[in-house]
């Protein structure tokens, strides 16, 4: 079926970095846009970033512009994102999410916690 | 950035009831919108999309409409596993946003 698996979290410094991955199954990864959504312990959605289906556009949000890096490998069906001078307030669940009907996220991967703290 | 309330943060209901929520943008989005359904430690899972449109397997009783400022989301008889935190999210321009959520209490 259908699936996202994300991998990479655990506890980082502040200032330090991470490389979160998301591992698609059961379509053709290459056709499709993936986001990244993350959603703080307790808080509501935050988008975060999203790539083209190959790669050649990429969006972010303000709040980690200059700062994250989305990416993908389209031979081994994978997206990435690397985040660097993480911040505290950057602690929280990561999804990933594929693009469905131009207008909705689905499925999302069961997500990867990512807490940022000294 | 195109910032999306919802309306209300959080509501109490019971089994049956008829209960609808509010999504407002500060700019006009056309249809661009969706609405997703969060239960506790769960991935969101889609419900609506271009504002009006059912997912497939989603059960009838989900409904929106709106089109450019205001958008509503509605459930016309409350199941117990409808019980969740709801969110509208815009998909009209960059960077992308959600509601604040909503939550469906008994």
């Amino acid at each position: 079926q259908v699936q996202l698996v994300e991998s990479g979290g655990g506890v980082v410094q502040p200032g330090r970095s991470l490389r979160l991955s998301c591992v698609a199954s059961g379509f053709t990864f290459r056709s499709y846009e993936i986001h990244w959504v993350r959603q703080a312990p307790g808080k509501g959605l935050e988008w975060v970033a999203l790539i083209s289906y190959d790669g050649s556009n990429k969006y972010y949000a303000d709040s980690v512009k200059g700062r994250f890096t989305i990416s993908r490998d389209n031979s081994k069906n994978t997206l990435y994102l690397q985040m660097s001078s993480l911040r505290t307030e950057d602690t929280a669940v990561y999804y990933c999410a594929r693009v469905r009907h131009k207008t909705g996220l689905d499925p999302w991967g069961q997500g990867t916690l990512v807490t940022v703290s000294s | 950035a195109i910032q999306l309330t919802q309306s209300p943060s959080s509501l109490s209901a019971s089994v049956g009831d008829r209960v609808t929520i509010t999504c407002r943008a500060s700019q006009d989005i056309s249809t661009s919108l969706a609405w997703y359904q969060q239960k506790p430690g769960k991935a969101p899972k889609l419900l609506i999309y271009d504002a009006s449109s059912l997912e497939f397997g989603v059960p009838s009783g989900f409904s929106g409409r709106g089109s450019g400022t205001d958008f509503t989301l509605t459930i016309s008889s409350l199941q117990p596993e409808d019980f969740a935190t709801y969110y509208c999210q815009q998909f009209k321009s960059y960077p992308l946003t959600f509601g604040g959520g909503t939550k469906v209490e008994i």
